[in-house]
C-alpha cells in the first residue's frame, strides 16, 4: 500500500497564484521528499527535507514537515505554466534512506 | 552525463509473448530501481539492487517477473509471459549512496501495452 498520500488529488489555479499540496504518511521517517512528473515524462526530484527539519526552500519551493501529524506540505510560490505537473511525495522509512515509497500524486494545472 | 537510459520506449506486444526492457543507470550510481506506474495503483516498486544485487523483489508481482543486473551499467526486466494487466509504464530510477541524499534519477520509462 502508498505510504505517502497527496491531497488533493488535483488542482487548477491561474498563473501567478500559490499552490499548495499536502502529504500525509503512516510510518516513522528518514527523510521525505518531493518529486514532479510532467506528463510521459520520468520523475524529477524537487527537494528533500530530513525528518529532524521542519521547513525548507528551494526557488519558489518551500517545503514544511510536521512529524508529529506525520504530514508534510509543498508551496510553490508565483505559479507559471511550466509548473504544470504531478507532484509526488515519497518517504523514506526506517530500515533505510534508499528505499523510497511514493504517494499517489497531485495533479497541478496552471492556466496561463 | 545522459542521465538514466531506458529501452524500448514504447513496447506493443501480444499476450503470451515475453517483454524485456533494458536500463542503463547513470554511471556511478550503486543503487538501481525497477517501477511499474498504472493510473490504478500508481507508482510501484518492483525492486532494487544495490552493487548488481538484488535486495528486496517483494513488489515483483509474480513468477513471471524477473529482473537482472549483470553488471553496473545494465539491468533487465523480463515478463515471461505477458498478459494484458501488465500494461503499464515500467520506470527505472538510480542513486548513489555517496551524498548520503538518495535522490533517485528516473529514466524516460517505457510504455508497455500488453493485447
Amino acid at each position: 500500500s502508498q505510504q505517502g498520500e497527496e491531497d488533493p488529488q488535483a488542482l487548477s489555479i491561474q498563473e501567478g497564484e500559490n499552490a499548495t499540496m499536502n502529504c500525509s504518511y503512516k510510518t516513522s521517517i528518514n527523510n521525505l521528499q518531493w518529486y514532479r512528473q510532467n506528463s510521459g515524462r520520468g520523475l524529477v526530484h524537487l527537494i528533500l527535507i530530513r525528518s529532524n527539519e521542519r521547513e525548507k526552500h528551494s526557488g519558489r519551493l518551500r517545503v514544511t514537515l510536521d512529524t508529529s501529524k506525520k504530514s508534510s506540505s509543498l508551496l510553490i510560490t508565483a505559479s507559471r505554466a511550466a509548473d504544470t505537473a504531478s507532484y509526488f511525495c515519497a518517504t523514506a522509512g526506517s530500515g533505510g534512506y534508499q528505499k523510497v515509497t511514493f504517494g499517489i500524486g497531485t495533479k497541478l494545472q496552471v492556466i496561463p | 552525463d545522459a542521465g538514466v537510459i531506458q529501452s524500448p520506449r514504447h513496447e506493443v506486444t501480444e499476450m503470451g509473448q515475453e517483454v524485456t526492457l533494458r536500463c542503463k543507470p547513470i554511471s556511478g550510481h550503486d543503487y538501481l530501481f525497477w517501477y511499474r506506474q498504472t493510473m490504478m495503483r500508481g507508482l510501484e516498486l518492483l525492486i532494487y539492487f544495490n552493487n548488481n544485487v538484488p535486495i528486496d523483489d517483494s513488489g515483483m508481482p509474480e513468477d513471471r517477473f524477473s529482473a537482472k543486473m549483470p553488471n553496473a551499467s545494465f539491468s533487465t526486466l523480463k515478463i515471461q509471459p505477458s498478459e494484458p494487466r501488465d500494461s503499464a509504464v515500467y520506470f527505472c530510477a538510480s542513486t548513489t549512496s555517496k551524498t548520503g541524499i538518495y535522490e533517485q534519477y528516473f529514466g524516460p520509462g517505457t510504455r508497455l501495452t500488453v493485447t
